[in-house]
């Protein structure tokens, strides 16, 4: 069965820093997506980053990149530059290839201090 | 990003009376809409998968008959809580599969937060 793990629910942060999220996750299948997630507490959820698993590079987009380790099945998220906007709580989540539902992780709450 | 966008963000209605919320891909098409509830400090739990022209596939352990999904067009779902209950009291999130998209990326609403008294 398909599962991701977060095992920070809570992490603070340094106006400025950066920090780094976990994510570990546990698949058979050979083909498969991973997600990053912020909620603020309005409760939308906003896309951050995608890493498919074929992907040879890890991604990035502006501010985040994802540390993405095949062999360890982690997929951590790197927010560079801490701002205060940045504080919210963060979903890693996965996607079987050819199905489109993710499934979730319990989620870490970052809080960016000043 | 794309955008979706829910209706209502907050409803509070009685004991036995049926909610619907809507869901809108407003600037692509989506075959594939998912709702998904999120209790307070919890992750999202999937409750169905919406297909556009069939019928919605639920999860384990949802009442089909309590939530009653239509996916009429490639740019609405929709979510009625039927008989609603305050053990039905939760954050209502859509989101909205892009698969015309670099990386068949899905967009989630805004959600609704749905009060039963």
């Amino acid at each position: 069965a398909q599962k991701i793990t977060q095992t920070q629910p809570g992490m603070f942060v340094q106006e400025k820093e950066a920090v780094t999220l976990d994510c570990t996750y546990d698949t058979s299948d050979p083909s498969y997506g991973l997600f990053w997630y912020k909620q603020p507490s309005s409760g939308e959820m906003i896309f951050l980053i995608y890493q498919g698993s074929y992907d040879q590079q890890n991604a990035t987009e502006g501010r985040y990149s994802l540390n993405f380790q095949k062999a360890r099945k982690s997929a951590n998220l790197v927010i560079s530059a801490s701002q205060l906007g940045d504080s919210a709580m963060y979903f890693c989540a996965m996607r079987r290839e050819g199905q489109g539902n993710l499934i979730f992780g319990k989620g870490t709450k970052l809080s960016v201090k000043p | 990003g794309a955008v979706v966008s829910q209706h209502p963000s907050w409803v509070i209605c009685k004991s036995g009376t049926s909610v619907k919320i809507e869901c809108r891909s407003l600037d692509f098409q989506a075959t594939t809409m998912f709702w998904y509830r999120q209790f307070p400090k919890k992750s999202l739990m999937l409750m169905a998968t919406s297909n556009e022209g069939s019928k919605a596939t639920y999860e384990q352990g949802v009442e089909k008959d309590k939530f009653l999904i239509n996916h009429a067009s490639l740019t609405l779902s929709t979510l009625t809580v039927t008989s609603a209950h305050p053990e039905d009291s939760s954050f209502y999130i859509c989101s909205a599969r892009d698969l015309q998209g670099v990386t068949d990326t899905q967009y989630f609403g805004p959600g609704t937060r749905l009060t039963v008294l």
